[in-house]
């Protein structure tokens, strides 16, 4: 049963705490992307990693870091460096763009509460 | 900046009716677009992507693409309650990295 699992679903952090979110596909595609949502607003690229260890930033990157050792594993791990981190985090994969068909699919999503 | 427009709404629609969801571009070399379905709390849902130009239909939905107006459109027949969501256009951006850009939503709801 292939898709994109993320955990955990709830997370609640303390100000001045890195946290690091998982996200694990098993769809075999070679690219992987991270976005924040926040209410009311469209999906803003953090970073994404269309082979294995190598990654770019996104729109916005400042306060994130990543890595991708294993064409199946992303994780983002949210630095106390990042202002406002209280958001939903979502986990998304694709075969490699520029490929036909070259569709985005998401995994379930990671709410981040930081007090 | 690579933009993508939609009218946050709410659209309110009666159950069985045509909805139709609208989306406009800035990327005149965006060859891929895409709408996703996301319930209150959800992820997205890929729901439908057309690449050429004209009407690809799929079950109860039907997407339009008119490249030289730069805009794609999402009509859903016979609406049902459980369409009620909101609905999201994504752009492929041109020039090689053909990340999509996301549009901030429309919410849809389909009253009994």
């Amino acid at each position: 049963d292939g898709g994109i699992t993320q955990s955990p679903k709830y997370l609640f952090r303390k100000e001045g705490q890195n946290v690091t979110l998982s996200c694990e596909q098993n769809l075999n595609h070679d690219a992987m992307y991270w976005y924040r949502q926040d209410p009311g607003q469209g999906l803003r690229l953090i970073y994404y990693s269309q082979i294995v260890n190598d990654f770019q930033k996104g729109d916005i990157a400042e306060g994130y870091s990543v890595s991708r050792e294993k064409k199946e594993s992303f994780p983002l791990t949210v630095t106390s460096a990042q202002k406002n981190p209280t958001a939903f985090y979502l986990c998304a994969s694709s075969l490699t763009p520029g490929q036909v068909p070259y569709e985005q699919y998401f995994g379930p999503g990671t709410r981040l509460t930081v007090t | 900046q690579k933009e993508v427009e939609q009218n946050s709404g709410p659209l309110s629609v009666p159950e069985g009716a045509i909805a139709s969801l609208n989306c406009t571009y800035s990327d005149r070399g965006s060859q891929s677009f895409f709408w996703y379905r996301q319930y209150s709390g959800k992820s997205p849902e890929l729901i439908m992507s057309i690449y050429s130009n004209g009407d690809k239909e799929d079950g109860r939905f039907t997407a339009q693409l008119n490249k030289a107006s730069q805009y794609v459109s999402l009509l859903i027949r016979d609406s049902q309650p459980s369409d009620s969501a909101t609905y999201l256009c994504a752009v492929e951006a041109s020039g090689g990295s053909y990340i999509p850009t996301f549009g901030r939503g429309t919410s849809l709801i389909v009253h009994p």
